[in-house]
């Protein structure tokens, strides 16, 4: 089946550590997209990318890096200058940034906690 | 599972009512719109979307209404049923950006 996968759905981070958050589509789409989600809030973009080896900050970039080294691979590390970093993220992709509106479709989500 | 918004706007309907959702966007000129369903612990799943050219648009079991004379949006579910409690939110575009909404949470009652 084509879809998005994120991976681990649950993970913890020590402080001064980074975490690194798995994200990865079979739906030969170009965008990806990183969102934070918090309690009460609608999503917030942290970073995207309209192609390979092309990203974009979003909203609330510090604290965390990406890469787009594949097509279907948006690896989200979230360092340890990120000082509030507890909370669900979801990774979404679409088909194409120039194609005009287009609707996002989204994995499952990471739940970061701190430890 | 756990929650993705603990004070969010509740309705409540009886199961095989119908259920309108509505959402107030900001940005008039916005010209895409999209409304997504998140169970608990999961990721949001499109329903439905409209343009901004249009006023209405019907999928199965929902339709979309939009009024942009008053920046409004709604989601109408038919015939509601225990499968559709979930977490209910609408996205506005502008220049590819997707803005979200909070979200309101429907509970069925059966």
């Amino acid at each position: 089946d084509g879809g998005i996968t994120q991976s681990p759905k649950y993970l913890f981070r020590k402080e001064g550590q980074n975490v690194t958050l798995s994200c990865e589509q079979n739906l030969n789409h170009d965008a990806m997209y990183w969102y934070r989600q918090d309690p009460g809030q609608g999503l917030r973009l942290i970073y995207y990318s309209q192609i390979v080896n092309d990203f974009q900050k979003g909203d609330i970039a510090e604290g965390y890096s990406v890469s787009r080294e594949k097509k279907e691979s948006f690896p989200l590390t979230v360092t340890s200058a990120q000082k509030n970093p507890t909370a669900f993220y979801l990774c979404a992709s679409s088909i194409a940034w120039d194609l005009g509106n287009q609707p996002q479709h989204f994995g499952d989500g990471t739940r970061l906690s701190i430890l | 599972g756990e929650s993705v918004g603990l004070h969010l706007p509740t309705l409540s309907v009886q199961e095989g009512d119908n259920s309108i959702i509505n959402c107030a966007y900001s940005n008039s000129a916005s010209d895409y719109f999209i409304w997504y369903k998140q169970e608990s612990g999961k990721g949001p799943q499109f329903i439905i979307d409209i343009r901004s050219n249009m006023d209405k648009r019907q999928g199965q079991r929902v339709t979309v209404l939009l009024n942009k004379t008053v920046k409004h949006l709604s989601l109408q579910i038919a015939a509601t049923q225990p499968g559709d409690s979930a977490v209910y939110f609408c996205a506005e575009s502008l220049n590819e950006k997707l803005t979200f909404g909070t979200g309101t949470r429907l509970t069925i009652i059966p």
